[in-house]
């Protein structure tokens, strides 16, 4: 079936650290893939998508790219602070479909 | 211009009774769907709505749960009777588009505890 698999948390860093949350996905064709933030007291927001292969997604500092051959979106910031401290989903969507999948989230707990 | 809004933020209920969860989508989104966190696990899709059609319930878990989304605006999730299971995080999204061509909105969500 359809699924995301994604590193599991948490995930401790100092700020200015370089972070990577990997993630990895089982699906049939070519879906959509993203990753969505929860920050403290807040909803789940889109932080970044890409659509087709090779497409890098970017936002906010953070940046993921999608590789068809490893199936996998894994999310990169090259310098953490404090504020990016959230829970972070991967997801897909299938081509023509309307519910996302998601992962199981990592925490992200960065120390000042 | 507001955001998908759900209430309550928390619900804390013994186990056997009733619980309404409610969903206000953005204004003229015709989609609207709720998932549910458990236990810290994925988020996992529950139902979809269009406008107050149930376009797709294939995530709902039993018949003690029920969603209705009478006149197409806002929804309710009802659980009846309550289980320790059903403990979790309930997400409410809308979206104008249902086929993925638009971003679904999702709401702060509602926490509930099943004691």
């Amino acid at each position: 079936g359809n699924s995301v698999t994604q590193m599991e948390g948490p995930v401790t860093l100092s700020e200015e650290a370089f972070l990577t949350i990997n993630c990895t996905y089982t699906a049939t064709g070519y879906p959509s893939l993203f990753w969505y933030v929860q920050y403290p007291g807040e909803g789940l927001q889109l932080l970044l998508k890409a659509t087709k292969a090779d497409d890098k997604g970017s936002n906010k500092g953070f940046e993921a790219t999608y590789r068809k051959e490893t199936t996998s979106f894994h999310l990169e910031k090259g310098s953490v602070q404090v504020s990016d401290s959230a829970v972070y989903f991967c997801a897909l969507l299938l081509k023509g479909a309307s519910k996302i999948i998601f992962g199981s989230g990592t925490r992200l707990s960065i120390r000042p | 211009e507001a955001g998908v809004t759900q209430f309550p933020s928390h619900s804390v209920i013994e186990k056997g009774q009733t619980v309404t969860l409610r969903c206000d989508p953005i204004s003229g989104h015709d989609n609207l769907y709720w998932y549910r966190r458990v236990m810290g696990k994925e988020i996992k899709f529950l139902l979809h709505f269009v406008k107050e059609s149930k376009q797709d319930e294939s995530g709902m878990p039993n018949n003690r749960f029920l969603a209705e989304r009478t006149g197409g605006t806002y929804s309710t999730l009802k659980v009846q009777p309550a289980e320790l299971e059903d403990s979790g995080v309930y997400f409410c999204a809308s979206s104008q588009d249902g086929r993925g061509n638009t971003e679904a909105f999702f709401g702060q969500g509602t926490r509930l505890t099943v004691v």
